[in-house]
């Protein structure tokens, strides 16, 4: 059992398009995050999201948003993709209370903007 | 702000032991993380840290000064498997937010 799962594992699409990227995590974690990894292996986050609050990182354009149905789901929507977006994206979680435990990451999406 | 620092590149032989320094500067700093991740996967867990001092944890060990802000992870009797990227990570309290540095990319030789 995957304990946390981003869909799709690759993306290939045109500049201009909006997309998705799908993260669950079925650990029982009630914070979940989305991180940005480019060229340069650099693990960026974007969000820091549990049921009360969500943490924006400044740097990121608003042309990204995330969406959570529920505590088990992060979903990141990106809208108008720039060459500049094709990065791999990870989807993490943890419990707030349990740091030692660490963050779980998912697989990456790894996104190609062409 | 944040600030971590860390090598970009080390070398070290199988059997041998090797020690990845990491430097940072945060606010509200509430404990340090190292993560390894091989090249095309997902980062995992390796250490946590939140008092000074040395966790140790099968052959690698963890170590934290808090006053210097500085950590480093410690790999003995090296592995090929052991060639990865080595992530130094600090959490910040009030972002609840786990910040990355650029990684340390080692490569174990025969």
């Amino acid at each position: 059992d995957t304990a946390v799962s981003q869909t799709p594992k690759y993306l290939v699409t045109q500049m201009g398009n909006d997309k998705s990227i799908k993260c669950e995590q079925n650990l029982g974690h009630d914070t979940m995050y989305w991180y940005k990894q480019d060229s340069k292996k650099f693990l960026k986050i974007m969000f820091s999201y549990n049921n009360k609050e969500l943490i924006i990182n400044e740097t990121v354009p608003n042309r990204f948003s995330p969406k959570s149905p529920d505590k088990a789901h992060l979903n990141l929507h990106i809208n108008s993709l720039e060459l500049g977006d094709s990065a791999v994206y990870f989807c993490a979680s943890s419990l707030q209370d349990s740091l030692s435990l660490g963050y779980t990451f998912g697989s990456g999406t790894r996104l190609t903007v062409v | 702000g944040q600030n971590i620092d860390q090598p970009t590149e080390m070398t070290a032989t199988e059997g041998a032991i090797v020690q990845i320094n990491c430097t940072y500067q945060t606010s509200g700093f509430n404990g340090l993380f190292w993560y390894q991740q091989h090249a095309g996967e997902a980062p995992t867990f390796l250490s946590y840290n939140v008092l000074d001092g040395l966790e140790e944890k099968g052959r690698f060990s963890s170590f934290l000064s808090r006053s210097k802000g500085y950590s480093y992870l410690l790999l003995k009797e090296l592995q090929m498997k052991d060639s990865a990227s080595y992530l130094c990570a600090a959490y910040n309290n009030a972002g609840n937010m786990l910040t990355f540095g650029g990684g340390t990319r080692l490569m174990v030789k025969p």
